[in-house]
């Protein structure tokens, strides 16, 4: 079976800070895809960053980017200079391939960013 | 450039009541397209995916069902709706040519069971 952990129901920063949001997953397989997805309270799930596990090299969008450790299956994402609107839910998610290339998606980390 | 609608935005419906939500994509052509429910609180469940018209697979037995009559339109029904169905549900479409396979998200439906 194929999981993804978010080990951070919340977490809180403040405005111009950097947070690091951690997600590790569980797979067999050697080619996949990784995602961060973003859920303001709109509640619009929004693309924020996407990772080709054979690319050694991490991904990056401007303020965003991630920290892919693929032996230790981890990949967690990292906000630089936080701002009001980045106050959202983020979702690590995992290519299922087996499933029609659906998303598996961990349960969550609820980021707060504060004046 | 493509777009996603989902409809209803909001459902109140009572137990036993059935249930239809639609899901149209515009600007593409052979997506995959996904339905996703998610609990209060809770991250996202995959319940239904169809890689072309006709063909559905099913992720988790309960008792709905979905249909997709053409390329761009997936439909998720119900015949008699239980409390445990209330959630938000949103509609997906990805393709997997190449190398992506990023999926692009509806802006949700929001049903309640009562």
């Amino acid at each position: 079976a194929q999981t993804v952990t978010q080990s951070q129901p919340e977490m809180s920063v403040q405005e111009a800070e950097t947070v690091t949001l951690s997600c590790t997953y569980d797979t067999s397989e050697n080619n996949y895809y990784l995602f961060w997805y973003k859920q303001p309270p709109s509640r619009q799930m929004i693309l924020v960053i996407r990772q080709e596990a054979y690319k050694q090299q991490n991904a990056t969008e401007n303020r965003f980017s991630v920290n892919f450790q693929k032996a230790a299956k981890s990949f967690s994402l990292k906000i630089s200079d936080s701002q009001l609107g980045d106050t959202a839910m983020y979702f690590c998610a995992f290519i299922y391939s087996n499933s029609g290339y659906a998303l598996n998606f961990g349960k969550g980390t609820s980021l707060l960013v504060t004046p | 450039s493509q777009t996603i609608h989902q409809w209803p935005a909001t459902l109140v419906q009572p137990v036993g009541s059935p249930l239809s939500l639609e899901c149209t994509v515009e600007g593409t052509s052979n997506p995959n397209l996904y339905w996703y429910r998610q609990a209060a609180g809770r991250g996202l469940q995959l319940l239904f995916y169809s890689v072309g018209i006709g063909q559905i697979s099913s992720e988790v037995p309960q008792n709905l069902s979905a249909s997709r009559p053409q390329d761009r339109q997936f439909i998720l029904s119900s015949k008699k709706l239980l409390l445990s169905d209330s959630g938000f549900y949103l509609c997906a479409w990805s393709v997997t040519s190449g190398s992506s396979y990023e999926q692009y998200f509806g802006p949700g439906t929001r049903l309640t069971v009562t």
